[in-house]
């Protein structure tokens, strides 16, 4: 299985600024890699596909680049709507797999 | 408007089975792979398994936790996908989302509310 690793776990921010979330696989996943976004007691909702295409509706503060082994997601302007929880997904070979989240949180 | 809705969720003894719904609506239910995806409390994303479509053979895919004890079918006439759970572990307690995988690029893009699954004694 291709194992997935988001770094850092946990994130402090401010509304604001720029921030960087990363993931990492074990073995190429080429450019198949989605991020999502989920706010707790709600369901996931796609932020980028491909690895670096935003979905249609999601804000252009978010991106996403990496090709291979390494992917990030940045937000350029952290948005109060923002604070939520990220995780990377990849979908080149099955199983599935997603990373461990990241967890955003205001300073 | 696209909407997934899962149903069938509850307490269960270990070692006992369940049976979860997902209710699709306002889409071509037909033309999409589907997929089960879950979360234990306060722990993070688990892919269960996927169902392709009816020129694909109904084929599935399962995660490794779940291969041999879950089993994933479709009814494309009622739009809607089942996820059969037997030998339940107190370890399968999760919410369980239903997602649509979005064809030819392979995010999911849909996901239901989810529905509880507690395996408790």
């Amino acid at each position: 299985d291709i194992q997935m690793t988001q770094s850092p776990s946990t994130l402090s921010a401010f509304v604001g600024d720029r921030v960087t979330i990363t993931c990492r696989a074990s073995q190429s996943v080429s450019t198949s890699l989605a991020w999502y976004q989920q706010k707790p007691g709600k369901a996931p909702k796609v932020l980028i596909y491909k690895a670096s295409n935003l979905e249609s509706g999601v804000p252009s503060r978010f991106s996403g680049s990496g090709s291979g082994t390494e992917f990030t997601l940045a937000i350029s302007s952290l948005q109060p709507d923002d604070f939520a929880t990220y995780y990377c997904q990849q979908y080149t070979t099955y199983p599935v797999t997603f990373g461990g989240g990241t967890s955003v949180e205001i300073k | 408007e696209v909407r997934l809705v899962e149903s069938g969720g509850g307490l269960v003894q270990p070692g006992g089975s369940l049976r979860l719904s997902c209710a699709a609506s306002g889409f071509t239910f037909s033309d999409h792979y589907m997929d089960w995806v879950r979360q234990a409390p306060g722990k993070g994303l688990e892919w269960v398994g996927r169902i392709r479509v009816k020129r694909n053979g109904y084929t599935t895919e399962y995660g490794a936790s779940v291969e041999g004890r879950f089993t994933i079918s479709r009814d494309d006439s009622l739009n809607s996908l089942t996820l059969q759970m037997s030998d339940l572990e107190t370890e399968d307690t999760a919410v369980y989302f239903c997602a649509r995988v979005r064809m030819q690029l392979w995010q999911l893009d849909y996901w239901g509310p989810g529905t509880l699954v507690t395996v408790s004694s």
